[in-house]
């Protein structure tokens, strides 16, 4: 599994977006780029995932550029609930050794009134 | 659907005592991950397992920690003769089998946190 590398903590106001960005310089042909969200006290919870370019859905955006060694999650104006760990994940769904998904620190993103 | 479920929520034991945690994956769900979190920290990998069978056990220590997923019932995390390093919140996370729209994305539960006095 690719490493990653994403800041430690973000700071944000409500109704900003917000950019968190992912390092994965080791990433394999056939990895994937997933984010994750965990609420204090929670379990994470699947954001978004994407291969190449640009993905969206209701909750983010996530863009990936061409040589696929970075990847940045998108948060479009934020709110006091979107203050959460965000963690970046890279790898195979396919391969055995996704089943580990390794989670960094991630980034904590604290969004203020 | 009911997602992942995990039990107790909280535990608190005392060092020398084991712990149960218990986990019921997803419907249809037939793989099950356990991740422990130490405070401010990040998930770390334990074990994955399938039905009556462990698959990978890598993150998990040797001594004194053991799961197992039966054919009935939940997957059970056991540890034994706590010590207060044990202190952590304790993630199960289910998975469906690889098929058409796979995308290995987890399925948490709430988790258990367990606390060693």
């Amino acid at each position: 599994l690719a490493k990653t590398t994403q800041p430690i903590s973000m700071d944000s106001y409500e109704g900003q977006e917000v950019n968190i960005t992912c390092s994965h310089n080791n990433i394999a042909t056939n990895d994937y780029i997933t984010w994750y969200q965990q609420f204090p006290s929670q379990g994470p919870r699947f954001i978004i995932q994407g291969y190449k370019t640009k993905v969206t859905n209701e909750v983010a955006s996530l863009f990936i550029p061409a040589d696929r060694k970075s990847s940045t999650l998108s948060l479009p104006r934020v709110s006091l609930s979107d203050t959460a760990v965000y963690y970046c994940l890279v790898g195979d769904p396919l391969s055995g050794g996704y089943n580990k998904l390794i989670f960094g620190a991630g980034t904590r993103l604290a969004v203020h009134p | 659907n009911a997602g992942v479920m995990q039990n107790p929520r909280h535990l608190v034991r005392r060092r020398g005592q084991e712990a149960r945690l218990r986990c019921s994956p997803m419907k249809g769900h037939s793989h099950v991950y356990w991740y422990r979190q130490l405070p401010e920290e990040g998930l770390k990998f334990m074990v994955y397992l399938q039905k009556e069978n462990i698959i990978d056990e890598s993150g998990m220590p040797k001594e004194r920690f053991s799961a197992e997923f039966p054919k009935e019932g939940p997957s059970i995390l056991r540890i034994q003769q706590v010590v207060r390093g044990d202190s952590a919140a304790y993630f199960c996370a289910s998975s469906p089998p690889q098929g058409d729209s796979y995308t290995g994305e987890l399925f948490f539960g709430e988790g258990s946190r367990l606390t060693v006095l």
